[in-house]
């Protein structure tokens, strides 16, 4: 079984500062790791992946994030925040081998305060 | 349209009433997916279409739920004799699976309320 944890509800930054989201994983075998962004009233929308290669991945609007094997990690990090991050971010996971539907985190909400 | 589209937006029915809630994918993607968000649950997989394989109906809660993908595109998810835990939103996700490894496009949901 493969499952996500993002042990905080709720993180607030000052715009400027730099934000992390933490994220853990557990699945069989290699993972593949997404990230997704949800506004009030939206879907989701896919801010970055892993797949092999580079630890560090790079996404949309500034977004890059860590993947560390020892750690089963895959935070998500911006070096300067905006008011308009503030949203609802998942963390998501799938095997390389098995079911191809995604297991979600519980989400943390991002306030970015002016 | 570029995205994935949903209708409707928003579905208010009585208890017992069957529903249908359709999804349209991102024209030439294979892989279709339903999922279901709620407070108390977070985002669960219910269903998974490939191509023209068998779908993945692991994640179906009871047999109330179902689905068809009809031409490879356009899918309807049917609930019936709705109860008040079925009221969320509703998500459709495509991808192309052309690659494996490819992130799924979702749609904007179909927020579900049961009286």
């Amino acid at each position: 079984a493969q499952s996500v944890a993002q042990p905080e509800d709720q993180v607030n930054v000052a715009e400027g500062n730099p934000l992390t989201v933490k994220c853990t994983y557990s699945v069989s075998g290699n993972p593949y790791l997404f990230w997704y962004v949800q506004y009030p009233n939206r879907g989701l929308q896919f801010l970055l992946k892993y797949i092999t290669g580079d630890n560090l991945v790079k996404g949309s609007y500034g977004f890059e994030a860590e993947f560390n094997k020892s750690q089963t990690s895959f935070h998500l990090k911006k070096p300067s925040a905006l008011v308009s991050d503030s949203a609802l971010y998942f963390c998501a996971v799938r095997s390389h081998t098995g079911r191809r539907a995604l297991t979600f985190g519980s989400g943390t909400r991002l306030q970015v305060q002016p | 349209g570029a995205g994935v589209s949903q209708s409707p937006s928003n579905k208010v029915t009585e208890k017992g009433k069957d529903v249908e809630l359709r999804c349209d994918p991102i024209s030439g993607h294979t892989a279709l997916y339903w999922y279901r968000q709620s407070l108390g649950q977070g985002l669960e997989f219910l269903i998974y279409f490939q191509g023209n394989s068998a779908p993945d109906k692991s994640g179906l809660p009871s047999d109330r739920f179902s689905a068809e993908r009809t031409g490879g595109s356009v899918s309807t998810l049917t609930i019936q004799r709705t109860q008040q835990e079925d009221s969320a939103v509703y998500l459709c996700a495509s991808s192309s699976q052309t690659v494996s490894n490819q992130p799924q496009h979702f749609g904007d949901g179909t927020r579900l309320s049961i009286l």
